[in-house]
């Protein structure tokens, strides 16, 4: 497996404009995360789903972001309108069901928004 | 409500030596598992070792071992013979089978390994 990947690496936009991620988790993984990485705040959890279904929006910070996953193989987290706070780098992770199995991060999306 | 403590925002070591960066967490939930993370400059994270609650030796991959303490809720990651390469940023996680196994990370630890 190529593991989790994420697209694109770099993403630069104009604030108010709509800016999508994208994730393909490990096959055959349950729980899909969403992280933002930040120098203020560290690694912060803003949606995690289990089997495409999400669990747990809390730690989306705003209306303006959102998540889907409309299958097993493909998430987004999209930001409209983007802003320039939200400039940080996005991860995305899978993993399996259980407390021993660890995530496994994409490469991230590093977003500045200008 | 779980967490995760990492109390040296840096740490520096001489190549070939052992270091030791410190870990603490908080949780009543007798069933949770602990990860090491390494962030190097490039970006990714990438998984070192795992402990669970209930296993009774640390845990051990490669130069990496985890100094598990329970009763002081400490999961200290000790690198042996540190080697130039291992410069990056080191995160500790936690995740709870009350928290559907979501880890939870400090953070993180600079560290940087001189020659």
């Amino acid at each position: 497996d190529a593991g989790v990947i994420q697209s694109p690496r770099h993403e630069v936009t104009e604030m108010g404009q709509e800016v999508t991620l994208r994730c393909k988790p490990i096959s055959g993984h349950d729980y899909l995360f969403w992280y933002r990485q930040t120098m203020m705040r560290g690694l912060e959890l803003l949606i995690y789903f289990n089997n495409n279904v999400p669990i747990d929006d809390s730690g989306m910070p705003e209306d303006r972001f959102s998540a889907k996953m409309p299958n097993a193989s493909f998430s987004t987290l999209k930001i409209q309108p983007s802003e320039p706070r939200d400039s940080a780098v996005y991860f995305c992770a899978s993993s399996s069901v259980g407390p021993n199995t660890e995530a496994f991060f994409g490469q991230g999306t590093r977003l500045t928004v200008v | 409500a779980q967490k995760i403590t990492q109390t040296q925002p840096g740490m520096f070591v001489q190549e070939k030596e052992a270091v030791t960066l410190d870990c603490t967490y908080d949780t009543s939930d007798p069933s949770y598992g602990l990860f090491w993370y390494k962030q190097p400059s490039s970006g990714e994270m990438i998984f070192l070792i795992y402990q669970g609650s209930y296993d009774q030796q640390n845990a051990t991959e490669g130069r990496y071992s985890l100094n598990f303490q329970k009763a002081r809720k400490s999961a200290n990651l000790v690198i042996s013979a540190s080697q130039l390469g291992d410069s990056a940023m080191y995160f500790c996680a936690m995740s709870l089978s009350g928290g559907s196994y979501i880890p939870t990370f400090g953070r993180g630890t600079s560290l940087i390994v001189h020659p």
